[in-house]
């Protein structure tokens, strides 16, 4: 089992420019979620997917699109970057969205916006 | 929504015991209050989940009072990888976004 993976680990991009952020789980788990990291600070949630075809917005979702292709992979599209979306990615998954179920998270993406 | 508040950061020495508490006021009758573990470089890892009284697993408890306001993680005979960010995590994402606050950052010294 890889549990979660994300791709890539680390990406350099120029304001303006548009990148998917993939993550993928295999542990069959329903719910999948995206955070970010700012220096210091703690995680932010910017969109969630209670399960396979629903989305929804989460604390942050300015700036961001999200695809739940199927039930193992959610991803997260920066359409214009922007220097402020500089952070680390962190995706996560979980078996159900109820009850504070435990989150596995994967290793995140370092993103860089110039 | 429930916001918690912890220490921004605390000392310890390899051996003691320590505790770190969370404060949640905010807390609904559904939130479950979880604590997570994250090293420089990777994502948290679940350390423990409780809802009322006191959970105990292999690495660490968690004691919460009646009113459910506060909670305490408390690790027993810290080594220096326990060196880490600990946060608390209280909701029931129904009814919450979820919510990471800024942790509190735990050193270890031999």
């Amino acid at each position: 089992n890889a549990g979660v993976t994300q791709t890539p680990k680390f990406q350099v991009l120029k304001t303006g420019q548009s990148m998917t952020l993939q993550c993928a789980q295999d542990m069959n788990h329903n719910s999948m979620y995206w955070y970010r990291q700012d220096p210091g600070m703690g995680l932010r949630l910017i969109y969630y997917s209670a399960s396979e075809g629903t989305t929804d917005k989460g604390e942050v979702p300015n700036g961001y699109n999200v695809s739940r292709l199927n039930k193992r992979e959610f991803s997260l599209r920066l359409e214009s970057a922007a220097p402020s979306q500089t952070s680390v990615y962190f995706c996560a998954s979980s078996e159900a969205l109820e009850r504070g179920e435990t989150q596995y998270f994967g290793p995140g993406t370092r993103l860089l916006v110039l | 929504l429930a916001k918690t508040t912890q220490p921004i950061s605390m000392d310890s020495y390899e051996g003691q015991e320590v505790n770190i508490t969370c404060s949640h006021n905010n807390i609904a009758t559904n939130d479950y209050i979880t604590w997570y573990q994250q090293f420089p470089s990777q994502g948290p890892r679940f350390i423990i989940q409780g809802y009322k009284t006191k959970v105990t697993n292999e690495v660490a408890s968690l004691f919460i009072p009646a009113d459910r306001k506060s909670s305490t993680l408390s690790l027993p005979r810290v080594s220096l990888s326990d060196t880490a960010v600990y946060y608390c995590l209280v909701g029931h994402i129904n009814t919450d976004k979820l919510i990471f606050g800024t942790g509190t950052r735990l050193q270890v010294f031999p």
